[in-house]
């Protein structure tokens, strides 16, 4: 089993929001981590969005829009990155990233469309 | 700005050795650890490797461990990646990333474009 488990894609409509899931492995608590989600456009690097460890440890990317938040579900063992005011512009692959175990890990990444 | 160039990409045949570099400008390169992070065509993002400010201390994924040695030249502003017995699966889009600080236990910063390794007989 993967230590981080994101679905491949996701579809919402402009305006609306999208929560995105990085589920832990079941024998990885979420709750000590420090969960960071980076935005990839095509044919671009990807771009740190933000970090999230709880809501009194975390910290935005430079210049990324408050629409962006990190959660945690603790009963789900999972991180959400939600985007508010979905634009046609947030169209882009999302990964969750986190340092386990003297290693960093990617999850397999969702595609939003936005449509 | 801080930029980072890669280079040293191309076909290379499985078994065999590749060495990628990486140029880096914009920073104090030696304040700051560096990471590879590969990207297989149509995949997501793979860790591949990291190392310390002054090389102190450096990590591998386990599906390059063994195989593939990161290693940089303060002096020269460079980052490198010896690529050695290739496997078709090390195909990807390589990119040269700095971290946040001197430690490579901390995430990625600012990234390279990358350099193309396609691995085929």
């Amino acid at each position: 089993q993967a230590v981080l488990t994101q679905p491949s894609s996701l579809s919402a409509s402009p305006g609306a929001s999208a929560s995105l899931t990085c589920t832990l492995r079941s024998d990885i608590n979420v709750g000590p981590y420090i969960i960071y989600w980076y935005q990839q456009k095509p044919g671009s690097p990807p771009q740190l969005l933000l970090r999230y460890q709880s809501d009194s440890h975390k910290q935005q990317g430079f210049g990324v829009p408050r629409r962006f938040s990190g959660s945690k579900d603790a009963s789900a063992n999972a991180a959400i990155l939600l985007i508010s005011g979905l634009q046609s512009d947030d169209e882009a692959d999302y990964y969750c990233l986190i340092w386990h175990n003297t290693a960093w890990v990617f999850g397999g990444g969702t595609k939003l469309t936005v449509v | 700005e801080v930029h980072l160039e890669e280079s040293g990409g191309g076909v290379g045949q499985p078994g065999k050795s590749l060495k990628l570099s990486c140029a880096a400008s914009g920073f104090t390169f030696d304040d700051y650890a560096m990471h590879w992070v590969r990207q297989a065509p149509g995949k997501g993002l793979e860790w591949v490797s990291s190392i310390a400010w002054n090389s102190g201390s450096s990590g591998y994924a386990d599906s390059v461990k063994g195989r593939f040695i990161i290693s940089r030249d303060n002096a020269k502003r460079s980052l490198y990646l010896e690529m050695n017995s290739l496997r078709v699966e090390d195909t990807a889009l390589y990119h040269c990333v700095k971290a946040e600080s001197k430690s490579w236990g901390t995430p990625f910063d600012n990234w390279g474009l990358g350099t193309q390794v396609t691995v085929s007989s």
